[in-house]
């Protein structure tokens, strides 16, 4: 089975600052980690995936994630929040190595940016 | 790239009633998957669809939930006799499967309410 776990419902930060979305993870196996964005009334969007290359993802819009399997985590983070950012993030890990099938997400966290 | 569509956007019906949505997912993509998202949750993994076999199916699909996908292409997704716990978001989302995975792209959902 596999679960993750998003350490935070709600995140606030000043716009020019940094993000940090906490995330953690479960698995019996090898996992593929995504993060997903859900801008109001818009279909999720991938933000970035892991999937057992580098332990540090890039994705779009600046924002970064690390897998660090010693800590079980996969925490988002960007250096200056915009205020386009603001959305629900979803931390997501795949039912099996490297595969697709049934994606189990977290509980989301809104990211609110401060003017 | 045209997106993956659902219809309608929204929907209110009357408990007891039978509704259907449709998924026209990206063209190439031979996989499409059924998610439902309740307010305030990440989205859960109902059923997804190989070209036209359902491959698997979630404990959360009762027998009052059935999807169907006959050509491979488009899929529709029927609840029968439905229950104000029914009302949720239901999100459609496809990719492909072949020597790489591509990630999924997910539709804006349709906004079901049992009333």
């Amino acid at each position: 089975a596999q679960s993750v776990t998003q350490l935070d419902s709600h995140v606030s930060v000043s716009e020019g600052t940094p993000v940090l979305l906490r995330c953690n993870y479960s698995s019996s196996y090898s996992p593929s980690l995504f993060w997903y964005v859900q801008h109001p009334n818009k279909g999720l969007q991938l933000l970035l995936k892991y999937t057992s290359a580098a332990t540090l993802v890039k994705g779009i819009n600046g924002f970064e994630a690390e897998f660090k399997k010693s800590e079980t985590s996969f925490h988002l983070t960007k250096p200056s929040a915009h205020m386009s950012d603001a959305a629900e993030y979803f931390c997501v890990v795949s039912g099996r190595s490297f595969g697709n099938e049934k994606l189990t997400f977290g509980t989301g966290t809104r990211l609110t940016i401060i003017p | 790239d045209t997106g993956v569509s659902q219809d309608p956007r929204h929907k209110i019906t009357k408990r007891g009633q039978n509704v259907t949505f449709r998924c026209d997912p990206i063209s190439e993509h031979n996989r499409l998957y059924w998610y439902r998202q309740t307010l305030g949750q990440g989205p859960e993994f109902l059923t997804y669809f190989q070209n036209e076999a359902q491959l698997e199916k979630s404990r959360l699909l009762s027998d009052r939930f059935s999807a169907e996908r006959p050509k491979g292409s488009f899929s529709t997704l029927e609840i029968q006799r439905t229950e104000q716990g029914d009302s949720a978001m239901y999100l459609c989302a496809s990719s492909y499967s072949g020597t790489e995975d591509s990630p999924l792209h997910f539709g804006n959902g349709t906004r079901l309410t049992v009333t």
